[in-house]
């Protein structure tokens, strides 16, 4: 129930494309589920994050739909740069806690 | 300013051997946290502090782990007698307040990270 499950493990996009990454929990006592991106070698930086009372949240051409009956949410990155290559990861965030699970991360390849 | 800075950045040593890793934090974040990342998984949650005190240690692996925060600013993780499962890159965040997950205070920023080697 702690886990979160994300897919792809691996995606390959054109220039220009949409990237979507899938993520899915079991526990409904989540309520904060932030994403974020990690370059080789560097920590993993924010990305934008959403509480489950919203369905949807965009920040420039990152967007993260939540659909919380499915107990699923992505992200999705439009317009996608070769400089979006990265590992992306999801998380959430229980009720009364402050430690971050983590998925297991797509590592997103873009092509010029 | 600065962000969350980690040394050194690799270190390599033999199984048995003890490591302190060291974790500088954002200026003026109270809370702080370890995490662990193995090849090829997202990172697992080891210890938060807030202040000086250790809120949470229920991801600390064993007693072999072992975290300070003497002073409320500088933390350091220490391994004693390393195994070869040890090896990853141990990652410190920090945040303004509790990492609640109140936008922004509470986002967790994290440094490069401590690639640890067990030979």
């Amino acid at each position: 129930q702690q886990q979160v499950k994300q897919s792809p493990q691996s995606l390959i996009v054109q220039k220009g494309g949409i990237s979507i990454i899938n993520c899915a929990y079991e526990n409904t006592a989540f309520d904060y589920f932030p994403w974020y991106q990690q370059f080789p070698g560097k920590g993993p930086a924010l990305l934008i994050a959403i509480r489950p009372d919203v369905s949807e949240k965009k920040e420039g051409r990152f967007t993260i739909s939540f659909n919380k009956s499915a107990k699923q949410f992505s992200l999705h990155i439009m317009d996608s740069q070769p400089g979006d290559s990265a590992t992306y990861f999801c998380a959430a965030s229980m009720v009364g806690t402050y430690k971050y699970i983590f998925g297991t991360g797509t590592r997103l390849k873009v092509l010029a | 300013g600065a962000g969350v800075s980690q040394t050194p950045s690799n270190k390599v040593t033999e199984k048995g051997k003890y490591v302190e890793l060291r974790c500088d934090p954002i200026s003026g974040h109270t809370a702080l946290y370890w995490y662990r990342q193995s090849l090829g998984q997202g990172p697992e949650f080891l210890i938060y502090f807030q202040g000086t005190g250790a809120a949470d240690d229920s991801g600390l692996p064993n007693d072999r782990f072992f975290a300070v925060r003497p002073e409320g600013s500088v933390s350091t993780l220490k391994i004693q007698r390393t195994e070869r499962g040890d090896s990853a890159v141990y990652l410190c965040a920090s945040s303004l307040n509790q990492g609640r997950g109140s936008f922004p205070t509470d986002t967790q920023y994290f440094g490069p990270g401590t690639r640890l080697t067990v030979l």
